[in-house]
């Protein structure tokens, strides 16, 4: 059964690029790798989704490797606003009407001034 | 915007009792979920449905049941509430068919408290 990996927490300055990694070494071949936000009293909240290589939209960037075993969420610039837990998911359909959704610990970052 | 809403915030329960979480979601979503989350155990799926009166068991199901009558609906229940489900439980709903994986929709979730 995959089982996903991350740092308990990370500190970073305003203005800095975060990276963010994940470790999910038993991935399986359909697989999904999704990102999630979370602020306190708040429910998560998307960020990005991947399969492999690499995604990027408004907010984030996504690094797959080739044999996805790990995945990096890459946050440009932080601000104070992004202080919160992120949260690696792998997620897969499985037959039928089965499914997995697997979620990490979740990264507590904290942004310094 | 989606909106996925949680009966209640903060929930204080005795040991025992049968206790139902709702949660209500606006966008037609075909999916529901319901999550525990814990301190340092992260989101842990408890069930899942996949369309009225269909469920499926997540990774925890154990002491808890759901149901699903209406589309907008997903309730959790805890039969006889026990002090380990103390805990924030999180309902999420997704669209686009049985893609399990898609981008998922939280309510801002229900602090349970069981004595």
């Amino acid at each position: 059964l995959a089982k996903t990996t991350q740092p308990i927490s990370m500190d970073s300055y305003e203005g800095q690029e975060v990276n963010i990694t994940c470790s999910h070494n038993n991935i399986a071949t359909n697989d999904y790798i999704t990102w999630y936000q979370q602020f306190p009293s708040q429910g998560p909240r998307f960020i990005i989704q991947g399969y492999k290589t690499k995604v990027t939209n408004e907010v984030a960037s996504l690094f797959i490797p080739a044999d996805r075993k790990s995945s990096t969420l890459s946050l440009p610039r932080v601000s104070l606003s992004d202080t919160a837990v992120y949260y690696c998911l792998v997620g897969s359909q499985g037959s039928g009407n089965t499914g997995k959704l697997i979620f990490g610990q979740g990264t507590t970052l904290q942004v310094k001034p | 915007d989606v909106k996925v809403t949680q009966s209640s915030r903060y929930l204080v329960k005795r040991t025992g009792e049968k206790v139902f979480l709702e949660c209500v979601q606006d966008m037609d979503h075909e999916n529901m979920f319901w999550y525990r989350q814990d301190p340092g155990l992260g989101l842990r799926l408890i069930y899942f449905s996949y369309d009225v009166k269909m469920k499926e068991k997540g990774d925890i199901p154990e002491g808890y049941s759901v149901s699903r009558e209406k589309k907008e609906r997903f309730s959790l229940i805890l039969e006889s509430a026990s002090t380990n489900q103390t805990s924030m439980y999180l309902c999420a709903s997704s669209g686009e068919g049985q893609e399990f994986y898609n981008e998922q929709f939280f309510g801002p979730g229900t602090r349970l408290t069981v004595l």
